[in-house]
């Protein structure tokens, strides 16, 4: 079964607006990451956290391993920010990274 | 410029045949792997090497073998191609393997087998 849950599959904001996803996890996660696929479909690093919150500009994401999910918010969406996001967490000890199926960020004029 | 090099970019090809995907990474990390994407799947892990030594091995078949002939590159060879083998294959690495290191990812091969 999917190890990770990622919710909305899509989401469209407004400019100016913010929102959240999430990743839900079936076990205890040690580490989880956020990505963004760009234009050219590359995988860029957003977030790595292996607890607590982190902050970059308008994003800031949040993992808690006990309760089993992480959130990546974004504030004052900006239309640069569409795009496809993905989760992923670390249970094992070599990087075994479990994805999302990615949610598809639209934002809007 | 792209840290992590994947060739080709694009990749067709027969059912039995084999292809050999390209990988090579200069960040100057220890730890590589393989991810591959099927259409409306989420990203699968396929392998993590740690210092050119198989660490982590999720692929059931073994016509999926990585090379790694220098400690920045990891290659994937893929033998008797099915069309269920049709995906995009990324290549990723990180500083050092373990799961406590951010993973960086190429821009991956998509491969169509027909």
């Amino acid at each position: 079964g999917d190890q990770v849950e990622q919710s909305p599959s899509a989401l469209s904001l407004h400019e100016g607006t913010g929102s959240a996803l999430r990743c839900n996890f079936t076990t205890t996660m040690r580490a989880v990451q956020w990505f963004r696929k760009n234009s050219r479909g590359s995988l860029i690093n957003l977030f790595y956290l292996a607890s607590g919150t982190k902050e970059n500009g308008r994003l800031k994401s949040a993992f808690d391993s006990k309760e089993r999910y992480s959130t990546l918010h974004i504030r004052d969406a900006q239309l640069e920010d569409s795009g496809t996001y993905f989760c992923a967490a670390a249970l094992t000890g070599y990087q075994n990274f479990y994805f999302g199926k990615g949610t598809s960020l639209t934002v809007i004029p | 410029d792209p840290k992590i090099i994947q060739k080709p970019k694009y990749l067709v090809a027969v059912t039995g045949s084999e292809k050999i995907l390209i990988c090579e990474q200069y960040l100057g990390h220890n730890a590589m792997y393989w991810y591959r994407q099927s259409a409306k799947k989420p990203l699968e892990f396929m392998f993590s090497y740690s210092y050119q030594k198989l660490m982590d091995n999720q692929t059931a078949s073994s016509r999926f073998q990585p090379q790694s002939s220098k400690k920045n590159h990891l290659d994937l060879q893929i033998t008797a191609l099915k069309p269920d083998d049709s995906a995009t294959y990324f290549c990723a690495s990180s500083q050092e393997g373990g799961g406590q290191n951010t993973l960086y990812f190429g821009a991956g091969t998509r491969l169509s087998v027909l």
